[in-house]
């Protein structure tokens, strides 16, 4: 039950795009398309952005995209926006008798 | 308006338990599976235990594996979280999420702080 890796840091400028990376390995990740995607905000609680690697929840913005290649799971923020500060965790399925696996997280700043 | 509330964080000295609650409202409690995960300061999210609609399939992290349990009562719409021979490493928010291990945690608790400390 190995966290899945993430950069720790991401940047962009209001209206750019920022891509955050989430790499696993083929017992999770690869091997699943239950990959999912959260916002935290400190002091908030996390917010589902993205589940089933692309799939986006009522409510949150078309700006906001995923997308997996072989072990490897994407969030795409376009058009970035203040309130996009925050951090950001993937997840994944991990195998019928694991709990499940978070992403070590990315701290996204709109500079 | 769907929501979870967590109860039950505390002060706690290692070696001790503790029970942590949540209660969900404003969807059918039954039909989802539901999770607890933590996050411990200054780190990063944690996936602690998963429990089916049902209650009959458990699932658990291995750093809780044999002190932590799962459990849930439908008739109240009510998740648990039994934490026996708490150890320092366990300081941590403690979130309620709807959900399993597939679709994504939809929902989430404004969560409960347990800090185990002598």
């Amino acid at each position: 039950q190995s966290a899945l890796t993430q950069p720790p840091s991401a940047s962009g400028s209001p209206g750019q795009s920022v891509t955050i990376s989430c790499t696993g390995t083929s017992s999770d990740v690869g091997g699943y398309n239950y990959v999912s995607w959260y916002q935290h905000h400190p002091g908030k609680a996390p917010k589902l952005m993205i589940y089933e690697v692309s799939q986006r929840p009522s409510g949150v913005p078309d700006r906001f995209s995923g997308s997996k290649s072989g072990n490897t799971a994407s969030l795409t923020v376009s058009g970035l926006q203040a309130e996009d500060e925050a951090d950001y965790y993937c997840s994944s399925y991990a195998g019928s008798s694991s709990v499940g696996v978070f992403g070590t997280g990315t701290k996204v700043t709109v500079l | 308006e769907v929501q979870l509330v967590e109860s039950g964080g505390s002060l706690v000295q290692p070696g001790g338990s503790l029970r942590l609650s949540c209660a969900g409202s404003g969807f059918t409690f039954s039909g989802d599976g539901m999770s607890w995960v933590r996050q411990a300061p200054g780190k990063g999210l944690e996936w602690v235990s998963v429990i089916s609609s049902g209650g009959d399939r458990t699932y658990y992290a291995d750093s809780v594996k044999g002190r932590f349990t799962i459990s849930r009562d439908n008739s109240k719409s009510s998740l648990y979280l039994q934490m026996n021979s708490l150890r320092a490493e366990d300081t941590a928010v403690y979130y309620c999420a709807k959900g399993g291990r597939y679709h994504g945690l939809g929902v989430w608790g404004q969560g409960t702080t347990l800090t185990v400390s002598s």
